[in-house]
């Protein structure tokens, strides 16, 4: 059984520039979930997905962010007009839950972006 | 407001030695889940313990024990008998069912560098 695994695993660009990551879940598994980690912080929510559905999204979730999953299994994180402070590592991670999460979620290995 | 704290940023010990790690959380709702993650150099997130905020009871797995304390607002994790292995940041975490933090939204804290040296 595979992991969740990220796409790609680092991401350099310029300021302004488009970007997006990838995300495969375990495969049985029905919730997607994005966070955002910098350096020294601890991950913070960003959005998630129970199937295709995006359920919850965080305030830090700004119009540049957009994220899909457009037919339940893998999802995309788009930023545009990328900003300096976008710089991070952007976390992917899922589970198999109905109604109130355990909270046991799988996390893949990460995607640093790094905004010049 | 809810927030998790943990005070210690880094923490250096030589194998074998026992380590506590520190946990105070902040949360307007009576009923709460606590978690802790550890976060190894590769940076993939992993699971290590869920608790409800309903039971107190310590847990203990392996070299892994827990102590839970409302009275406190703390849930501290002990790793006894380190190992190099044990080395990585761990990630306490808070979730609210009742204040929309129930599906997947947890609230962590800054996290503690563990460092165990042979």
């Amino acid at each position: 059984d595979t992991g969740v695994s990220q796409d790609p695993r680092h991401k350099i660009t310029k300021r302004g520039q488009n970007v997006t990551f990838r995300c495969d879940p375990i495969s049985e598994h029905n919730r997607l979930y994005w966070y955002r980690q910098t350096l020294g912080q601890g991950p913070e929510f960003l959005t998630y997905f129970q199937n295709e559905a995006q359920l919850e999204k965080s305030r830090l979730l700004s119009d540049r962010f957009s994220a899909e999953r457009p037919k339940g299994s893998f999802s995309t994180l788009e930023i545009q007009r990328t900003e300096q402070g976008d710089s991070a590592m952007y976390l992917c991670a899922s589970s198999y839950d109905w109604g109130f999460s355990t909270g046991e979620l799988f996390f893949g290995e990460g995607s640093r972006l790094t905004v010049l | 407001a809810q927030k998790v704290t943990q005070a210690q940023t880094e923490i250096s010990v030589v194998e074998k030695e026992d380590v506590t790690l520190d946990c105070v959380y902040e949360t307007r709702d009576t009923t709460y889940y606590l978690f802790w993650y550890k976060q190894p150099p590769s940076g993939e997130l992993v699971f290590l313990i869920r608790r409800n905020s309903f039971d107190e009871q310590n847990e203990i797995s392996g070299r892994y024990s827990w102590n839970f304390q409302k009275s406190t607002s703390s849930f501290n994790f002990t790793i006894t008998a380190s190992q190099v292995v044990d080395s990585a940041v761990y990630f306490c975490a808070l979730s609210e069912p009742n204040y929309g933090g129930s599906q997947g939204n947890l609230i962590f804290g800054k996290g503690t560098k563990l460092s165990v040296k042979p």
